[in-house]
């Protein structure tokens, strides 16, 4: 199955740690990239690869794989990163491009 | 830096034909995967295919019969047509730059701001 499956809400108090998790079969051929995305905006990569982040995006996003289930944490989460965040991979079978359900992050 | 934009129709007809495009500035439409996801109101994103700058495409398979992809290099755009469409494909619809990397990576770097497209008579 090429589907990413994420846990639809995740909360965290202000300036703890939380991770958000996905898991598919894809992720063991595929790292996950993970994409936030707030209230009427387009999403923004924040992780990529085995665990790299695009210019602009603050250390405390971090990522980590094993397996089939992939893993963005936020440590020390701030209110701004509040907001949906999505994983996605992609299916060796077919090259295909899949999307995680997404994960509404609420800080405390 | 890298910009891209989309443009077409925010209102198209049950049963008609959707058509996109996205412009890219301030890069080369070579070497990338360029790619549309939607977004229907209030849910999550869904990937429905790519074209890669030589022409090549892959579609998602619930999609795949109704979608047709194209690349224009001398304008520097990509396009999307979704036919027969039903209120199901009511949607942001965003255009992306897709990566594949050595060492196992599949990312979107950049994105358009997204278009929102209802379907409705």
């Amino acid at each position: 199955s090429s589907d990413l499956t994420q846990d639809p809400t995740v909360s965290v108090a202000l300036g703890q740690t939380v991770r958000v998790t996905c898991q598919g079969d894809s992720l063991r051929s595929y790292y996950a990239s993970w994409y936030q995305q707030k209230p009427g905006q387009a999403p923004v990569l924040v992780i990529y690869g085995k665990n790299n982040r695009p210019s602009g995006i603050p250390d405390r996003f971090s990522g980590s794989s094993s397996g089939n289930t992939a893993s963005l944490t936020i440590t020390g989460a701030q209110a701004e990163d509040e907001a949906d965040y999505y994983c996605n991979s992609r299916d060796t079978s077919a090259n295909h491009g899949v999307f995680g359900g997404g994960t509404r992050l609420t800080v405390l | 830096q890298v910009q891209l934009q989309e443009s077409g129709p925010g209102l198209v007809q049950p049963s008609e034909t959707l058509s996109l495009t996205c412009t890219v500035s301030g890069g080369s439409i070579g070497s990338y995967y360029w790619t549309w996801i939607r977004q229907p109101p209030g849910k999550g994103l869904e990937w429905i295919g790519y074209i890669y700058y030589s022409g090549s495409t892959i579609y998602n398979p619930s999609l795949k019969s109704r979608v047709t992809m194209s690349v224009d290099m001398s304008k520097n755009q990509f396009s999307l047509k979704l036919s027969s469409v039903t209120a199901a494909d009511t949607a942001v619809y965003y255009c992306a730059r897709g990566l594949v990397g050595p060492s196992r990576e599949y990312y979107f770097d950049y994105w358009g701001q997204g278009t929102l497209v209802t379907v409705s008579s």
